[in-house]
């Protein structure tokens, strides 16, 4: 079942901060978040595996709750380069990824 | 970061005939591809899972027949797009997990190929 992400598009100016979220119905195995740019492949940014966890990259970080059913990802002081779709990937059994419908992300100077 | 080569990046078709898509991890070795489609401004969806040696495992709704994978090696998959038409004109991407991650379902990065732009005329 594909995860649900919020929201669907947001524009920012450089050095504000968003969050994106993602959200499933049941308790997820593990969540994955990409970004990808317009015309190439997703990039991967972090996995989450366990509840209550949280990561960073850079300064994108982002959050598994308690109950593993919903993640945010957090853009603190964005920049330029923060453009692009981000997906949130949710992993079940089957050693598969089902990706959320995408949240587009613009930065504008 | 490991590197999956896909090829070719662009093709324009006529309708009516085959094309195939190759992908290739360069630096690993991967049991598993998976083959994403994705439409404009629009979701990655998941078509199926490439297994090395194996049939490949087809999600509900996308026509094994039309839709041709073949997972030759540990580092090369391919899906071949038979008797194309206009709607199947799309992004491809495929993607992989380095072995050492089969042990732990879905604790592995998956690793993109730069993805293949097919126009059916």
């Amino acid at each position: 079942q594909q995860p649900v992400q919020s929201p669907q598009a947001v524009i920012l100016r450089e050095g504000e901060d968003a969050v994106i979220n993602c959200s499933s119905s049941k308790a997820l195995y593990s969540v994955h978040w990409y970004r990808q740019k317009h015309g190439e492949a997703p990039v991967f940014l972090m996995i989450l595996l366990k509840g209550g966890e949280q990561k960073g990259h850079e300064k994108i970080s982002a959050s598994f709750n308690e109950k593993k059913q919903q993640s945010s990802l957090y853009l603190t002081a964005s920049q330029l380069s923060y453009s692009g779709t981000y997906f949130c990937g949710t992993g079940a059994a089957g050693n598969k990824l089902t990706f959320g419908g995408g949240t587009r992300v613009l930065v504008k100077p | 970061g490991a590197v999956v080569s896909q090829h070719p990046s662009r093709v324009i078709c006529k309708s009516g005939t085959s094309v195939k898509i190759e992908c290739r991890s360069l630096d690993f070795q991967a049991t598993t591809m998976f083959w994403y489609r994705q439409f404009p401004k629009q979701s990655l969806m998941l078509m199926a899972t490439s297994n090395e040696g194996s049939k490949a495992t087809y999600e509900q709704g996308v026509e094994k027949d039309k839709f041709l994978i073949n997972h030759a090696s540990l580092t090369l998959s391919t899906l071949t797009v038979t008797s194309a038409h206009p709607e199947d004109s799309s992004f491809y991407i495929c993607s992989a997990r380095e072995r050492v991650y089969l042990a732990r379902e879905n604790t592995g990065e998956l690793f993109f190929g730069e993805g293949s732009r097919l126009t059916v005329l």
